[in-house]
């Protein structure tokens, strides 16, 4: 069964504007790992945050973690049209096999 | 470097035919993986393996067969292609713990 569930469904913003979408997950992990997937492509490995790590930058890619509501959240700032596209976080439990969320979809208007 | 590639891109089956898709890689890694991705959802592990000649079960794997002959092939094989198999395949590899994804296979069975 799926670990990750991802909150909105679906995001639009305006260029400029910040995401927030946010993950929440049932059991202990060792890592949780955000991916970006553009239309009819392969997924693409974002950001990786440790369970005994609680916020992570990555260029306009901010991650928080918090073990105790088993939730984690992706901010992208000042988006832009290129990230348009489906985000999904991917839980392991430490055996290297990923969970995966059902995604975010963000849209970002010109 | 290529990364991972899948062949073939797309491919139309009737129901009770065989096909087996083809997943290479070149960077060198141990692990290797099949999800498939339904509409809606996040990935789903079908197989995976942890080095060559090794294979185990994942989420969904019945229905699905694999083979790990060279630590740079990963091959998923339907032996009898029913409607529920359609879907996109996708095949990712990794050395720890970020996964690196192929384009991703298309799948119609008819």
């Amino acid at each position: 069964s799926q670990q990750g569930e991802e909150d909105p469904q679906a995001l639009s913003i305006q260029e400029g504007e910040n995401a927030t979408m946010n993950c929440s997950y049932k059991t202990s992990i060792n890592n949780l790992q955000w991916y970006r997937q553009n239309s009819g492509r392969g997924l693409v490995h974002l950001i990786l945050i440790r369970s005994n790590e609680r916020e992570k930058h990555s260029g306009r890619l901010r991650v928080t973690l918090d073990t105790s509501k088993k939730s984690s959240s992706l901010l992208i700032t000042a988006s832009r049209a290129a990230d348009t596209a489906s985000y999904f976080c991917a839980t392991d439990e430490n055996d290297y096999k990923l969970s995966f969320g059902a995604g975010t979809t963000v849209t970002v208007r010109a | 470097n290529a990364g991972v590639t899948q062949t073939p891109k797309f491919r139309v089956l009737k129901t009770g035919q065989s096909m087996t898709l083809l997943c290479a890689q070149d960077m060198n890694h141990e692990y290797m993986y099949w999800y498939r991705q339904d509409p809606g959802m996040g990935l789903r592990l079908i197989h995976y393996s942890v080095g060559e000649g090794t294979t185990a079960k994942g989420e969904v794997p019945d229905g699905y067969n694999v083979s790990r002959l060279k630590k740079q092939n990963f091959l998923l094989g339907l032996e009898s292609a029913a409607p529920s198999q359609t879907s996109v395949y996708f095949c990712a590899s990794s050395k720890l713990e970020t996964q690196y994804f192929g384009p991703g296979t298309r799948l119609l069975v008819l």
